[in-house]
């Protein structure tokens, strides 16, 4: 497996639901990072994390929890997700720092009913 | 406040022809820009980057413009093919961004190369 994967890769799930995506990456990266991409706008960014810690939390609410137990694995824990919550979620990742590359995994498209 | 922009919200050229894709940003922190295409169902792809000390970077087809008095950016691709067709993203890091590598994407503008 090469490159930055996303499982599952599609999710419907109900508001009271706990699901979580998973994002491993085989570059030997430094940096991970969650992006939302919701229908016809930009892709946001919701989390980074550097060398395992978390360096940026883009007031995105609680109800979205990252984790990052090693520098390979980022996963995004849902709960209690609204409907304005479906949407592309996209995991990359890359050496970390200004100027870095990012490489973006295939995302996981999530449908919260 | 969207700090990039891509005011075209798509484009549609003729197979072997240039394609223009614009960008506009707004912060003058931003010194690295990128591009990355994006196919329906996929992950986007990062296609070419310039830093705000050229003005030009050149990969095969693609070509990156920087223009900072005008804070524009272009990319452009010639000979256009089908395969090309894809969403366009042009993304922008700022040089206080520190040690999260955070990039400010624009809304993306879809391309189509006609046969």
């Amino acid at each position: 497996e090469t490159g930055v994967t996303q499982t599952p890769r599609h999710l419907v799930m109900g508001m009271t639901n706990k699901k979580s995506l998973k994002c491993e990456q085989h570059l030997g990266h430094n940096a991970m990072y969650w992006y939302k991409q919701s229908a016809k706008k930009p892709l946001e960014l919701m989390f980074v994390y550097s060398l395992e810690e978390r360096v940026e939390n883009n007031s995105v609410p609680s109800r979205f929890s990252p984790e990052c137990p090693n520098s390979s694995h980022l996963f995004l824990h849902l709960h209690t997700l609204q409907p304005e919550d479906s949407a592309l979620y996209l995991c990359a990742s890359s050496q970390g720092g200004h100027g870095e590359t990012q490489y973006f995994g295939p995302g996981t498209r999530l449908l919260v009913l | 406040d969207q700090q990039v922009k891509q005011n075209s919200p798509s484009l549609s050229v003729q197979e072997g022809r240039i394609s223009i894709l614009n960008c506009d940003y707004t912060n003058s922190m931003f010194d690295y820009f990128l591009w990355y295409k994006k196919y329906p169902a996929e992950g986007p792809t990062f296609l070419i980057s310039i830093s705000s000390i050229k003005d030009k970077n050149e990969d095969g087809r693609f070509t990156v413009f920087l223009n900072k008095s005008a804070k524009h950016l272009s990319l452009h691709i010639v000979p256009s093919q089908p395969g090309d067709s894809a969403v366009y993203f042009c993304a922008a890091s700022a040089v206080d961004s520190g040690n999260t590598g955070k990039l400010i994407f624009g809304q993306g503008t879809t391309l189509q190369v006609k046969p």
